[in-house]
């Protein structure tokens, strides 16, 4: 079975750091790899994927992601942090059984954003 | 364009009684997920259903069960509630090459 694992259940960075978010993961084959962020009492929104393209990935509100084969890592960053960041991220990693596909989650990374 | 639509948005259960949750899945979409997350934890996969059948199931128990209607909405069915069935149920819907779009989904609470 797949699994990721997020470093790091709090990560705390001041407006204007670099964010970095930690997963690995653990596939047997090429794996689907995401980022969803949660805000308070809200469902979750894609930020980006990785479906074996191109290994660095953008996505929405400045983050991108760098799938590393050889580190079996899939780490999320953000060049500058911004107060609407704060939220929790979770990393993902698609599994397929047959003609069916689930996703498995991390459990997520609160990201606080200080003044 | 609406997205995924889950009702109620929030509820408070009984232990031992029943509830029904409903999803309805973005437009085009025909494969409806369902997921249970735990205050502080990530998602856990429940069941998937796809032309009205269930497709796959993750490992949850059978007071767990789940409907799929002509329309592609869904239907999200807890018997003989327990206090550890208190989560925040996500639905998501997803289609041909599509990726998987999540509802707000539903709180509930089991008193």
């Amino acid at each position: 079975a797949q699994s990721v694992t997020q470093l790091g259940s709090h990560v705390s960075v001041s407006e204007g750091a670099l964010v970095l978010l930690r997963c690995n993961y653990s596939s047997s084959v090429p794996p689907y790899l995401f980022w969803y962020v949660q805000y308070p009492n809200q469902g979750l929104q894609l930020l980006l994927k990785y479906t074996s393209a191109a290994t660095l990935v953008k996505g929405i509100n400045g983050f991108e992601a760098e799938f590393k084969k050889s580190e079996t890592s899939f780490h999320l960053t953000k060049p500058s942090a911004h107060m609407s960041d704060a939220a929790e991220y979770f990393c993902a990693v698609s599994e397929r059984t047959g003609t069916a596909s689930k996703l498995t989650f991390g459990t997520g990374t609160r990201l606080q954003v200080t003044l | 364009d609406a997205g995924v639509t889950q009702s109620p948005t929030h509820l408070i259960k009984t232990r031992g009684q029943q509830v029904t949750l409903r999803c309805s899945p973005k437009s085009g979409h025909d494969t409806v997920s369902w997921y249970q997350q735990a205050l502080g934890q990530g998602p856990q996969f429940i069941f998937q259903y796809y032309e009205e059948e269930e497709r796959q199931r993750g490992n949850f128990p059978d007071r767990f069960s789940g409907h799929q209607f002509p329309n592609y909405s869904s239907e999200l069915n807890v018997n003989a509630l327990l206090l550890g069935d208190s989560a925040l149920y996500l639905c998501a819907s997803s289609g041909y090459r599509a990726s998987y779009t999540f509802g707000s989904g539903t709180r509930l609470t089991v008193v």
